[in-house]
């Protein structure tokens, strides 16, 4: 079965950090360009940021460019996000997104971050 | 960055009513526009890609049509499982960017 599952969401203070994590299992990741896609709550969706099957490329979103850090392990099936200096605004669902070509399928399930006090 | 508006952000319908949303690209991007399904709690769906075509598994009373900077997400028959918020996303160029969103609703 195709999955992606995200993980690593939690409660965590304005300023902090949190690691979020994606594992690939029923397909080919090495394959597959990735993306970060979040949703605050009662909210559209926001593209945060893309990486390329062999991590050469990278972009992000600008109101998370120089705080979130994107990367993948293929040998481990694996994508992160780093998020640092954290915001009430970067409260949201945060999905990870496969792309072969141009559409995201599969998608995680989504992982809660709340930044508060 | 190019922006992507959708209209109606919502609308009420019934069951086995014909619905029409529409997607607008500030710029032209080609056919490099997908549509998602998303309801309450869940992750997006994936229904069309390439502006028009279906992906595998989805019902045929789906369909999307457009390029350059008007495209047309249209259910045929609106079924029960349908209702949900819809969005289109371009791909012509970074950063992607989302329309925002239409909502459907039993009427």
């Amino acid at each position: 079965e195709v999955q992606l599952v995200d993980s690593g969401g939690g409660l965590v203070q304005p300023g902090g950090s949190l690691r979020l994590s994606c594992a690939a299992s029923g397909f080919t990741f090495s394959s597959y360009e990735m993306n970060w896609v979040r949703q605050a709550p009662g909210k559209g969706l926001e593209w945060v940021s893309y990486i390329s099957s062999s991590g050469s490329t990278i972009y992000y979103a600008d109101s998370v460019k120089g705080r979130f850090t994107i990367s993948r392990d293929n040998a481990k099936n694996s994508l992160y996000l780093q998020m640092n200096s954290l915001r009430a605004e970067d409260t949201a669902v945060y999905y990870c997104a496969g792309q072969l070509f141009d559409w995201f399928d599969p998608w995680g399930q989504g992982a809660l971050v709340t930044v508060s006090s | 960055a190019i922006q992507l508006t959708q209209s109606p952000s919502s609308l009420s319908a019934s069951v086995r009513d014909r619905v029409t949303i529409t997607c607008r690209a500030s710029q032209g991007i080609s056919s490099a526009l997908a549509w998602y399904q998303q309801k309450p709690g869940k992750a997006p769906k994936l229904l069309i890609y390439d502006a028009s075509r279906l992906d595998s598994g989805v019902p045929s009373r789906f369909s999307g049509s457009g390029s350059g900077t008007e495209f047309t997400l249209t259910i045929s028959s609106l079924q029960p499982e349908d209702f949900a918020t819809y969005y289109c996303q371009q791909f012509n160029s970074y950063p992607l960017t989302f329309g925002g969103g239409t909502k459907v609703e039993i009427k």
